[in-house]
């Protein structure tokens, strides 16, 4: 059974902590997003990875950072944690070919008080 | 860029058929995806369209591409309190990396 796997469900920091989120999938998949969902808003694009140690912008990459050091692992960072940063934050990835599956994990709801 | 728009709730009888709608801005996308999301999950892809199909039908579920109309429909049959989702639209313009682009989402309840 493939799996997304996000380390945690839900989070709870503090304004200004330096906030990691891990994504794993098992899948040998090139391909691995970070997106954050807000209600009415849909799901908005932070950063993506295409291979390892390659990392390319999304729409929203402000306040956000990633890291790709292996193939299976994509890291997502809050640099210094802000409230609008309270959201639900869902890794997925996705083959290199065209026109594959995107696979997703179940979602970190992340709460900066 | 490329903008997605549904509407944000659909209620519908059990039983009834419902109907999601969905308008794109780019004429260049290759595939467009309708994916569901259960509460406290993550998106689960529940079908796709390549851009020179007019319709897809899988079991329940029926898709309706219109090109010109940059118009994508989602139907599905016998709504059951099981289809109760949130249902996103999402397009993948040309270009690679199988980045999709997301509308909205829209939440359909199912009453009985």
């Amino acid at each position: 059974d493939v799996k997304v796997t996000q380390s945690s469900r839900y989070l709870v920091k503090r304004t200004g902590e330096k906030v990691f989120l891990e994504c794993v999938q098992d899948m040998d998949h090139e391909n691995m997003f970070w997106y954050r969902q807000d209600p009415g808003l849909g799901l908005r694009l932070i950063y993506f990875s295409y291979d390892v140690k390659m990392k390319e912008k999304g729409d929203i990459p402000e306040g956000y950072s990633v890291s790709r050091e292996k193939k299976e692992r994509f890291s997502l960072i809050l640099e210094s944690a802000s409230t609008n940063q309270t959201s639900m934050y869902l890794c997925a990835s996705s083959s290199g070919q065209m026109n594959t599956e995107a696979f997703f994990g179940q979602g970190t709801r992340l709460t900066v008080v | 860029g490329e903008d997605v728009e549904q509407s944000l709730f659909l209620s519908v009888r059990e039983g009834d058929s419902s109907v999601i709608n969905c308008t794109y801005t780019d004429s260049s996308s290759t595939y467009l995806y309708w994916y569901k999301q259960e509460p406290g999950a993550g998106l689960q892809l529940l079908t796709y369209i390549f851009s020179n199909m007019d319709m897809k039908q899988d079991q329940r579920l029926t898709v309706l591409l219109n090109k010109k109309d940059k118009h994508l429909s989602l139907r599905i049959a016998d709504t059951q309190t099981g289809d109760s989702a949130i249902y996103f639209c999402a397009v993948l313009p040309s270009g690679g990396y199988n980045k999709l682009i997301f509308g909205a989402g829209t939440r359909l309840a199912v009453h009985p």
